[in-house]
């Protein structure tokens, strides 16, 4: 199974900071890799496919690079409802593993 | 945009088995496919399996072949997910998502259940 490692774990950041979360695959997963975000109680959200496609009426604060093993998830300028853990998840092959997430709360 | 509705929360004593489901409505059933992904209380998400039933038998995590059963018909939207032989490790929220895929981008969870409590206790 390829794993996924994310860094950090948590962050703490104010309104209006930039955030840059890091997800590493154990093995090359091409730029088969998604982000998701999640808000306590409730399902993942998609934000972005193929490492850096945006998911329909997903906010441009939000954007992902990469390829290979190292990928980035970045948003700029952090909102109110930015506030969650985020979900990296390599679709290369099967399982499709996910991180372990990287939670982002307010300073 | 499809809308998932899962069953709702159950709860099961140690060795028994249990069953969830999911159905789909609104958008197009094209492809339709079906993916469960579970969350322990505190914890990550967890990638359990899926199905295409356009494609044939379903794909599961090793730690879950043998032990988990996952269903889809097209047709109606349905499926479902059934785990049996439960252990207190296996409480958790359970998720049904629906995943689109091809070539170029791989394959994504665009839309998602509510998700399941599975609370398995004596």
């Amino acid at each position: 199974d390829i794993q996924m490692t994310q860094s950090p774990p948590s962050l703490s950041a104010a309104v209006g900071d930039s955030v840059t979360i890091t997800c590493r695959a154990s093995q090359n997963v091409n730029t088969f890799l998604n982000w998701y975000q999640q808000t306590p109680g409730k399902a993942p959200k998609l934000l972005i496919y193929a490492t850096s496609k945006l998911q329909s009426g997903v906010p441009s604060r939000f954007s992902g690079n990469g390829s290979a093993t190292e990928f980035t998830l970045t948003i700029r300028s952090l909102q109110p409802e930015d506030f969650a853990t985020y979900y990296c998840q390599q679709s290369y092959s099967p399982p499709r593993t996910f991180g372990r997430g990287s939670k982002v709360d307010i300073k | 945009q499809v809308q998932l509705v899962q069953s709702g929360a159950e709860v099961r004593e140690p060795g028994s088995s249990v069953k969830v489901s999911c159905k789909a409505s609104g958008g197009s059933f094209n492809h339709f496919a079906i993916t469960w992904v579970r969350q322990a209380p505190g914890q990550g998400l967890e990638w359990m399996g899926g199905i295409v039933p356009l494609f044939g038998a379903p794909r599961y995590a090793q730690k879950f072949r043998g032990r988990v059963t996952i269903t889809a018909d097209e047709f109606t939207g349905a499926a479902h997910m059934e785990m049996k032989d439960l252990t207190s490790d296996d409480t958790a929220l359970y998720y049904c998502a629906r995943p689109l895929f091809d070539s170029w981008n791989g394959y994504y969870l665009v839309d998602w259940g509510q998700g399941t409590l599975i609370t398995v206790s004596s």
